[in-house]
């Protein structure tokens, strides 16, 4: 399987404190990227980082890239309760398909 | 501009049964691509689609079938309907085929019982 695989499955935090989520792959890649899933609905795009990028930031996301180790990391600094939701990493590494993990659960208590 | 949308929301049919899943893409977007998701896991890829031809297949079976047609919006078909087939069916649209991030409709939940 060409999956990437989250780590850790489940997460609970306090409202203000930091979420890492990891994530690993297999093959080389041209991009991965991550999603965030409210409540089994439709996904939605959060970052995308090339396979020549290192880390990426975007708002309260940190994202890093280690291509040697096959892995990704995704930060979420300050959190809310609207962060709560499935988080995925995607890889992409064809051109018509992309490869998602079975995610990561995150619960921000208030 | 609308995002991705997806009928029906819900659905519920009885094995053996066909079911038709219907998505019309961001506007201007010409590539449509089918997931299914199982209750606890990630999104499976099924078929891409991009000016109207298949791309590419997941390792579906071939009761699985799809089509986009001119104005982009696509069908899914699964014939034979198991109830392993129950499943959150979800569309979504890129501008092109490739590595553009993909814009996801919230999906249709089939029901096979």
């Amino acid at each position: 399987s060409q999956q990437g695989e989250e780590d850790p499955q489940a997460l609970s935090i306090q409202e203000g404190e930091n979420a890492t989520m990891n994530c690993s792959y297999k093959t080389s890649i041209n991009n991965l990227q991550w999603y965030r899933q409210n409540s089994g609905r439709g996904l939605v795009h959060l970052i995308l980082i090339r396979s020549n990028e290192r880390e990426k930031h975007s708002g309260r996301l940190r994202v890093t890239l280690d291509t040697s180790k096959k892995s990704s990391s995704l930060l979420i600094t300050a959190s809310r309760a609207a962060d709560t939701a499935s988080y995925f990493c995607a890889t992409d590494f064809n051109d018509y398909k992309l490869s998602f993990g079975a995610g990561t659960t995150v619960t921000v208590r208030a | 501009d609308a995002g991705v949308t997806q009928s029906p929301t819900h659905l519920i049919k009885t094995r053996g049964q066909q079911v038709t899943l219907r998505c019309s893409p961001i506007s201007g977007h010409k590539s449509v691509s089918w997931y299914q998701q199982v209750l606890g896991q990630g999104p499976q890829f099924i078929f891409q689609y991009y000016e109207k031809e298949e791309r590419g297949r997941g390792n579906f079976p071939d009761r699985f079938s799809a089509r986009q047609f001119p104005n982009y919006s696509s069908e899914l078909n699964v014939n034979a309907l198991l109830l392993g087939d129950s499943a959150l069916y979800l569309c979504a649209s890129s501008p092109e085929e490739g590595r553009s991030p993909l814009h996801f409709g919230n999906g249709t939940r089939l029901t096979v019982t």
